[in-house]
């Protein structure tokens, strides 16, 4: 059964500082995908990454992962009060279905 | 272009009651999929869809049904609602199951109360 554990669940951080969500999956694939959840609100997609190593940066989040360690990171440089959401990773089980198992999200709040 | 949307956007159902939510994309997805989501749970897959007239089991299906008769429509069924069912749902849609273009774009969800 593969799992998706995300961490921390709550991250409370001040602006300007950094810091990193960690995304660990139990089984192997080749795809990963990131989302941000405003409160009330859809997903909305942040990154996709598709194979070993692959590095993407968006403003001042950027996600990396390793498949051989089954793991993807979201790294936030100099947090801003914008960027208070819940952030989600997912992983792809499905093959030629495309299904994704979540992870549980992370909820970022980011104070003055 | 509208994306994905859905209707209702709410509803509260009593404990017996039946409904139909449905999904509508314009961006000539082949895939459709119906999520729950609940407080600390993130979302899990119920049901999805790989083309016209397809439907198939997600990971968690009792209590609800599907069908995709057009390509843009993805209507999710409860015949006897319970609170247990209690949840966001949300629909999503992709271009494609693999590669660069599967990413899911998802809709603005239906909040559903059962009593």
């Amino acid at each position: 059964e593969l799992k998706v554990e995300q961490n921390p669940l709550f991250l409370s951080m001040q602006e300007g500082k950094n810091y990193t969500i960690y995304c660990n999956y139990s089984t192997t694939s080749d795809r990963l995908y990131w989302y941000r959840q405003d409160p009330g609100k859809s997903l909305e997609s942040l990154f996709v990454l598709l194979s070993n190593g692959a590095v993407k940066q968006e403003g001042r989040l950027m996600a990396s992962l390793d498949t051989k360690a089954r793991l993807s990171t979201l790294h936030i440089t100099a947090a801003v009060h914008d960027l208070s959401a819940t952030y989600f990773c997912a992983v792809n089980y499905g093959g030629s279905q495309g299904n994704l198992i979540f992870g549980k999200g992370t909820k970022l709040s980011v104070k003055p | 272009n509208a994306g994905v949307t859905q209707t209702p956007k709410f509803r509260v159902l009593k404990t017996g009651q039946s409904m139909t939510l449905l999904c509508a994309q314009d961006m000539n997805h082949e895939y459709m999929y119906w999520y729950r989501q609940d407080p600390g749970m993130g979302l899990r897959l119920i049901h999805y869809s790989v083309g016209e007239g397809t439907t198939a089991k997600g990971e968690v299906p009792d209590g609800y049904n599907v069908s995709r008769l057009k390509k843009q429509n993805f209507l999710l069924g409860l015949e006897s609602a319970a609170p247990s069912q209690t949840s966001v749902y949300f629909c999503a849609s992709s271009y494609a199951s693999s590669g660069s273009r599967d990413e899911q774009y998802f809709g603005p969800g239906t909040r559903l109360t059962v009593t």
